[in-house]
C-alpha cells in the first residue's frame, strides 16, 4: 500500500517568517494529495489540495508544490501568524488516503 | 456546512467491555470512515465504507468491527476493549468518487484502563 513519510515532525518559527513542510510517498498511481491542520481538540479541516495533473496551487498564504518525478509535494505557509499554530497532515490518495505522521507547527510572537 | 458528528467526545471504558463508537454526518455522503490518531503514527484507516450495509478493512482492522444500517451513521465497534486500543477515533465522511474532501469529526478520545 501507499506510504507517506513527513519531514520534520516539529517546527518552530517567527511570527511573520515562512514554514515549508515536505512529504514523500511510495505509489507512483497516487492522484491526490490533501493537506490538513488540526487545532487543539478538533478533528483535521481540510486547508488545501492538489492533484497529480498540477505541480502548483496557491490560497492566499498557502501554497502547496508537487513533484510527481521525485514522489515528493511540499506545503509553503508564507507570513505566518500565531493562529497557524495546530497540526498540519499530509495525505496522498489512489482508492482511499494515506496519511503522514504529522507536524506541530508553533509560531511564536 | 458539512457537519460529521461523534456523540462521545471522552470515553473510559474497562478492559474486556464492548464499546460503541457512534458517528453522524448530515450531508447524505456515501462514503463514511473511522480512522485511529496515535502521536507519531498520524491518521490510519480502520474501516471505511462506500454504501449502506457495505463495508472494508482498511489497514489495521483487527480488533474492530463496523456497522452501516443507515446511510448518515457509522459505527465503530470494540468487541472486547483492550488497553492498547487507548486512543483518539476519528469519523470521517465524503461524497462518491476518489478525491473529494474527506471532512472529519471532532474525535473520540477513549481511554481503556
Amino acid at each position: 500500500g501507499e506510504n507517506v513519510e513527513q519531514h520534520p515532525s516539529t517546527l518552530s518559527v517567527q511570527e511573520g517568517d515562512s514554514a515549508v513542510i515536505k512529504c514523500t510517498y511510495s505509489d507512483s498511481a497516487s492522484n491526490y494529495f490533501p493537506w490538513y491542520k488540526q487545532e487543539l481538540g478538533k478533528g483535521p479541516q481540510l486547508i488545501i489540495d492538489i492533484r497529480s495533473n498540477v505541480g502548483e496551487k496557491k490560497d492566499q498564504r498557502i501554497a502547496v508544490t508537487l513533484n510527481k518525478t521525485a514522489k515528493h509535494f511540499s506545503l509553503h505557509i508564507t507570513e505566518t501568524q500565531p493562529e497557524d499554530s495546530a497540526v498540519y497532515f499530509c495525505a496522498a490518495s489512489t482508492n482511499k488516503l494515506s496519511f503522514g505522521a504529522g507536524t506541530t507547527v508553533t509560531v511564536r510572537a | 456546512d458539512v457537519k460529521v458528528t461523534q456523540s462521545s467526545r471522552y470515553l473510559v471504558k474497562r478492559t474486556g467491555e464492548k464499546v460503541f463508537l457512534e458517528c453522524v454526518q448530515d450531508m447524505d455522503h456515501e462514503n463514511m470512515f473511522w480512522y485511529r490518531q496515535d502521536p507519531g503514527l498520524g491518521l490510519r484507516l480502520i474501516y471505511f465504507s462506500y454504501d449502506v450495509k457495505m463495508k472494508e478493512k482498511g489497514d489495521i482492522p483487527e480488533g474492530y468491527s463496523v456497522s452501516r444500517e443507515k446511510k448518515e451513521r457509522f459505527s465503530l465497534i470494540l468487541e472486547s476493549a483492550s488497553t492498547n486500543q487507548t486512543s483518539m477515533y476519528l469519523c470521517a465522511s465524503s461524497q462518491q468518487g476518489l478525491g473529494n474532501t474527506i471532512y472529519f469529526g471532532e474525535g473520540s478520545w477513549l481511554t481503556v484502563v
